[in-house]
């Protein structure tokens, strides 16, 4: 159990377009949801914090307007890269729990972002 | 605020080989702490967990002790194996920092790649 997926694990898209990711929660209810970026050989930084019907939280130094999170239901978080450039392609890891008490995360697989 | 830190990688064992990562950490509130592995081309999957000062976490063969007294979580296994290969990354949650408001925030530490020959 406890399994989250990620869509599309890989996508190469031109400068300037925007690309949407999607964390889905497939066998439990996640009111939390996390994105994360990674670096090559890097630790994850966490980007921002979700939760289900409300706006997301950056972490300091995110801009909100360019990664665009919606938490739309208890089992789907998209992250929006809008306008992307060459400097935005890393590695996007999601994560999702199960509710505020809760201290595990379940991590989905990343996706692998390349801007060209 | 929060942060972890690992012994520097990559480390490089043969097989059945004793293994140490090291780990430190700072909070402020009553951290749970954490080992999470990364498999070459997976995602993250947690390892082991402690939730309280001495509380030892165990799986796989790999544990860690929750040691308060000297901030540390230090990932230890016996004996590796070849599939042991992967980048480990510990981490803390601090679920009651900034008046319980964090959501279960994960802070990790940089990771490290373990490599283990046959």
């Amino acid at each position: 159990g406890a399994v989250v997926s990620q869509h599309p694990s890989r996508v190469i898209c031109k400068s300037g377009t925007s690309v949407k990711i999607e964390c889905r929660s497939l066998d439990f209810q996640a009111t939390t949801m996390f994105w994360y970026r990674q670096f090559p050989k890097q630790s994850l930084m966490l980007m921002a914090t979700s939760n289900e019907g409300s706006k997301a939280t950056y972490e300091q130094g995110v801009e909100k307007d360019k990664f665009l999170i919606n938490h739309a239901s208890l089992t789907l978080s998209t992250l929006t890269v809008t306008s992307a450039h060459p400097e935005d392609s890393s590695f996007y890891i999601c994560s999702a729990k199960t509710g505020t008490g809760a201290y595990e995360q379940y991590f989905g697989p990343g996706t692998r972002l390349t801007v060209t | 605020g929060n942060s972890v830190t690992q012994m520097e990688g990559p480390v490089t064992l043969s097989e059945e080989a004793f293994l140490t990562i090291n780990c430190t950490y700072t909070a402020t509130g009553y951290p749970s702490l954490f080992w999470y592995v990364q498999y070459p081309g997976e995602g993250l999957q947690l390892l082991l967990k402690a939730t309280k000062a001495d509380d030892k976490g165990s799986n796989k063969g790999f544990e860690a002790t929750y040691r308060k007294e000297t901030t540390s979580f230090h990932l230890e296994k016996g004996s590796v194996q070849v599939s042991d290969s992967a980048v480990y990354f510990c981490a803390l949650s601090d679920l009651e920092g900034a008046g319980g408001t964090s959501y279960g925030k994960l802070t990790f530490g940089q990771g490290t790649i373990l490599t283990v020959h046959p």
